[in-house]
């Protein structure tokens, strides 16, 4: 069984300021790692993906995750953040071969003026 | 290529009636995934189907929750004799088959509102 654990639930950060989303997943077999936002009453939109090869993996709206297998985590980074990037952040993992996507709790980036 | 379309957008039930939800794939995805996110929570994986199968269940209450994936038409989530703690949004997401999986594609969501 596989799980995701995403360590902070809310994230309050300065406009401009970097920030780091962390997450960390459980498996016994090879996944794919992904980051979604979900901003208030909408669906989720796909951030970004790692599936193979390098593993900094970079996204839309700036974002940019690194795999970590040994430490089996997947933290989520902006170096600059902007007041439209408050939203809810999901990281999620599902393993190669298999379809069910797992979802950890999310973390509500909350960024201030 | 329409992206999942998920109706209706809002749903409001009374105690005890029966909500149907729809949801139509991606064009040549055979895959059908079904999430509840509770107000405040995360998105929980409740069903995953392909067309005329269920292929994983484990996450769909054992009572009044059903969903089919029909050889035509779209998939439906139903949920019979609805009660206060149905109220939630309901996700579908849907992917190619498999061999061509590099990640699920969500519509935009079914809200239940159950009065």
């Amino acid at each position: 069984a596989q799980s995701v654990t995403q360590l902070d639930s809310q994230v309050p950060v300065f406009e401009e300021a970097p920030v780091e989303l962390r997450c960390n997943y459980s498996s016994s077999v090879s996944v794919y790692l992904f980051w979604y936002v979900q901003y208030p009453n909408q669906g989720l939109q796909l951030l970004l993906k790692y599936l193979s090869g390098s593993t900094l993996v970079k996204g839309i709206n700036g974002f940019e995750a690194e795999f970590n297998k040994s430490q089996t985590s997947f933290h989520l980074r902006k170096p600059s953040v902007h007041i439209s990037d408050t939203a809810e952040y999901f990281c999620a993992v599902s393993s190669k071969g298999g379809f069910k996507t797992i979802f950890g709790a999310g973390t509500r980036l909350f960024v201030k003026a | 290529n329409a992206g999942v379309m998920q109706n209706p957008r809002h749903l409001v039930r009374r105690r005890g009636q029966e909500a149907r939800l729809r949801c139509s794939p991606m064009k040549g995805h055979s895959h059908v995934y079904w999430y509840r996110q509770l107000p405040e929570e995360g998105l929980k994986f409740m069903v995953y189907l392909q067309k005329e199968n269920i292929i994983d269940e484990s996450g769909m209450p054992k009572e009044r929750f059903s969903a089919e994936f029909p050889k035509e038409g779209p998939s439906i989530l139903r949920i019979q004799q609805v009660v206060r703690g149905d109220s939630a949004a309901y996700f579908c997401a849907s992917s190619p088959p498999q061999g061509l999986y590099t990640e699920a594609f969500f519509g935009q969501g079914t809200r239940l509102t159950v009065v």
